[in-house]
């Protein structure tokens, strides 16, 4: 079993369109949470921090689940400029700080 | 502010042959990784260092030797280039503490024939 697992999709939507994803992991220990946005042949940016009591930044929306140790990332109104690669990212708590990323989530937002 | 720099950008080598990638950031970061990412996968950590002259194994370290002799270089070596090697190198960094995002370059495309 992967640690970080999510649907590759990819999802297509209209314009406009409201989308989740969400994306499990499997070590307890986890400490803190993100969302990475990757564009086709980038590397990867950072969308937000994920936090306990979830978060909001303009049309993103994060979830934490620690009991059922999942997160989510929903989006409201969708832009074509939304189209790309969602990353879900987990950091274990270690001495090198390291990240265990997910295989990633593919967005197509259609006009 | 240039961030985290990765040079160079693209290259090809011939199976056997040697190269060391460069990474260099200019915020001051104690923390440094170096990843590869192939088609349809998810970002693997090969090596990290985490201050200057120390370095650790990740998941998939064999293959690759690594340095980090001053606190803003980082460099990833291929001592003989195998065509499983062939793949898209991402750096990153971040300054320290658990709930820091990492910084990442714009990646090194290499090709191994």
């Amino acid at each position: 079993r992967k640690e970080v697992e999510q649907d590759p999709g990819p999802f297509n939507v209209p314009e406009g369109a409201t989308v989740a994803f969400n994306c499990t992991y499997s070590n307890s220990a986890s400490q803190s949470f993100f969302w990475y946005r990757q564009d086709c042949r980038k590397e990867p940016k950072l969308l937000m921090s994920v936090y306990s009591s979830g978060n909001e930044d303009g049309r993103f929306t994060a979830q934490l689940n620690r009991a059922s140790q999942y997160i989510s990332l929903l989006i409201r109104d969708s832009k074509l400029s939304d189209s790309a690669t969602y990353l879900c990212v987990v950091n274990i708590r270690n001495a090198g700080n390291m990240l265990t990323f997910g295989g990633g989530t593919r967005l197509m937002v259609k006009p | 502010n240039a961030g985290v720099t990765q040079t160079p950008k693209f290259r090809v080598l011939k199976t056997g042959q040697s190269m060391t990638l460069l990474c260099a950031q200019d915020m001051n970061h104690e923390y440094m990784y170096w990843y590869r990412q192939d088609p349809g996968m998810g970002l693997r950590l090969i090596h990290y260092s985490v201050g200057e002259g120390t370095t650790a194994k990740g998941e998939v370290p064999d293959g690759y030797n690594v340095s980090r002799l001053k606190k803003q270089n980082f460099l990833l070596g291929l001592e003989s280039a195998a065509p499983s090697q062939t793949s898209v190198y991402f750096c990153a960094s971040v300054r320290d503490g658990i709930n820091q995002p990492q910084h990442f370059g714009d990646g090194t495309r290499l090709s191994i024939l």
